[in-house]
């Protein structure tokens, strides 16, 4: 079956511009997740959604950063007023039940902020 | 934080030889799973071993759990170019949202 998808697969944006990056979860699959990761580093936990459940927002490094799941499928992660330091690769990744369950990953939208 | 920790931060082989990569990490878990991923997009499962488990194999993959010194270690046998890309270990503890990823070993396999 099709796997996790985002879009775009780059995005180039200047600062001060706002961004949403799209995320296509596995079917079926009633968790969501947003991953942040610069170059050269490990993954950075950004938002968690779980099925009807408030999502965890946790790791959301600034009030510029939101995130919707819409009909517990799609999701759209937004970034307001983007910064430099936003440039990274944004990962999205499913999974059939969340928590200690294994994550199937998307191929990642790389933003650049100029 | 029950962070996993890789180590090493690099690795250099040659095609043939073996890699061996280690995780580290501090608090009890439910499971460890390894990941890899190529030229910096979306990982990939490799496997998943349970706390109650020693030792798991998958093709030309070994991996094993201490639990008393909390670390595991992926054994990649007989590497080829291929197998040149970043592994991460990811723990997973009951109750908590969400795997914790550490920052990953770069494996590079030369021909």
């Amino acid at each position: 079956g099709a796997g996790v998808s985002q879009s775009p697969s780059n995005k180039v944006t200047e600062k001060g511009k706002d961004v949403e990056l799209r995320c296509d979860p596995i079917s079926g699959h009633t968790a969501l997740y947003w991953y942040r990761q610069s170059l050269g580093q490990g993954l950075e936990f950004l938002i968690y959604f779980q099925g009807n459940s408030a999502p965890d927002k946790s790791g959301l490094p600034s009030d510029r950063f939101s995130a919707e799941r819409t009909g517990g499928s799609v999701s759209t992660l937004t970034i307001q007023r983007t910064q430099q330091e936003d440039s990274a690769v944004y990962l999205c990744a499913s999974s059939q039940a969340g928590g200690i369950d294994t994550q199937y990953f998307g191929p990642g939208t790389r933003l650049t902020v100029l | 934080s029950q962070q996993g920790e890789e180590d090493p931060q690099a690795l250099s082989i040659q095609e043939g030889e073996n890699a061996t990569m280690n995780c580290s990490y501090k608090t009890s878990i439910n499971n460890l799973q390894w990941y890899r991923q190529n030229s910096g997009r979306g990982l990939v499962h490799l496997i998943l071993i349970r706390s109650n488990e020693r030792e798991k194999h998958s093709g030309r993959l070994r991996v094993t759990l201490d639990t008393s010194k909390k670390s595991s270690s992926l054994l990649i046998t007989a590497s080829r170019a291929a197998d040149t890309a970043s592994y991460f270990c990811a723990t997973a503890v009951q109750g908590y949202s969400t795997l914790t990823f550490g920052k990953g070993t770069m494996l590079l396999v030369s021909p």
